[in-house]
């Protein structure tokens, strides 16, 4: 089974400065590994996905992730952040094969001024 | 190209009545998810389906909920005989496959 953990339930930063939202997954094979963000009272929207090459993959509004295969992450990173960053984020992960993806829990970002 | 359409995007219904929740993916999507939100749980998988085809229900509860996507028309979550606990945000995505989803906006049920 696949499984997907974000060990912060919250997260905070300071404008400016870089930040690191962390993800582990659990899934058989290759895995699909997705990042989402979550604004207060809207639905998900797609930041970026890894499904093969570079391990260091770019995404939407500055973000980008790490795959690292060996310690099974996917951590998602911003060199300096915005107070606009301010949101849920959350990891998914696709079990090659599988047509279901499971998400984590979320990490509240706190982006201060 | 319209994304994922929900609605309504607020429902209010009393305990007993019944809740429809509707969903039309984005154009040439075949899948389609639905997922429930409550603070503090994030998001939690019910029910896969394809065209006219319930592919996986594992996350659905075994009373009162059903899905399902005809070949016309939007897919459709119904909740017969609603309680308080099936107050939550709920949101359907859409995919091609093994690709990444997209999600509408969500509908946010309150029961009351």
């Amino acid at each position: 089974a696949q499984s997907v953990a974000q060990p912060e339930d919250q997260v905070n930063v300071a404008e400016g400065n870089p930040l690191t939202v962390k993800c582990t997954y659990s899934v058989s094979g290759n895995p699909y590994l997705f990042w989402y963000v979550q604004y207060p009272n809207r639905g998900l929207q797609f930041l970026l996905k890894y499904i093969t090459g570079d391990n260091l993959v770019k995404g939407s509004y500055g973000f980008e992730a790490e795959f690292n295969k060996s310690q099974t992450s996917f951590h998602l990173k911003k060199p300096s952040a915005l107070v606009s960053d301010s949101a849920l984020y959350f990891c998914a992960a696709l079990q090659g094969g599988s047509y279901i993806p499971t998400f984590g829990r979320g990490t509240s970002l706190i982006v201060h001024p | 190209n319209a994304g994922v359409m929900q609605n309504p995007r607020h429902l209010v219904r009393r305990r007993g009545q019944e809740a429809r929740l509707r969903c039309s993916p984005m154009k040439g999507h075949s899948h389609v998810y639905w997922y429930r939100q409550l603070p503090e749980e994030g998001l939690k998988f019910m029910v896969y389906l394809q065209k006219e085809n319930i592919i996986d229900e594992s996350g659905m509860p075994k009373e009162r909920f059903s899905a399902e996507f005809p070949k016309e028309g939007p897919s459709i979550l119904r909740i017969q005989q609603v309680v308080r606990g099936d107050s939550a945000a709920y949101f359907c995505a859409s995919s091609q496959l093994e690709t990444e989803a997209f999600f509408g906006q969500g509908t946010r049920l309150t029961v009351v």
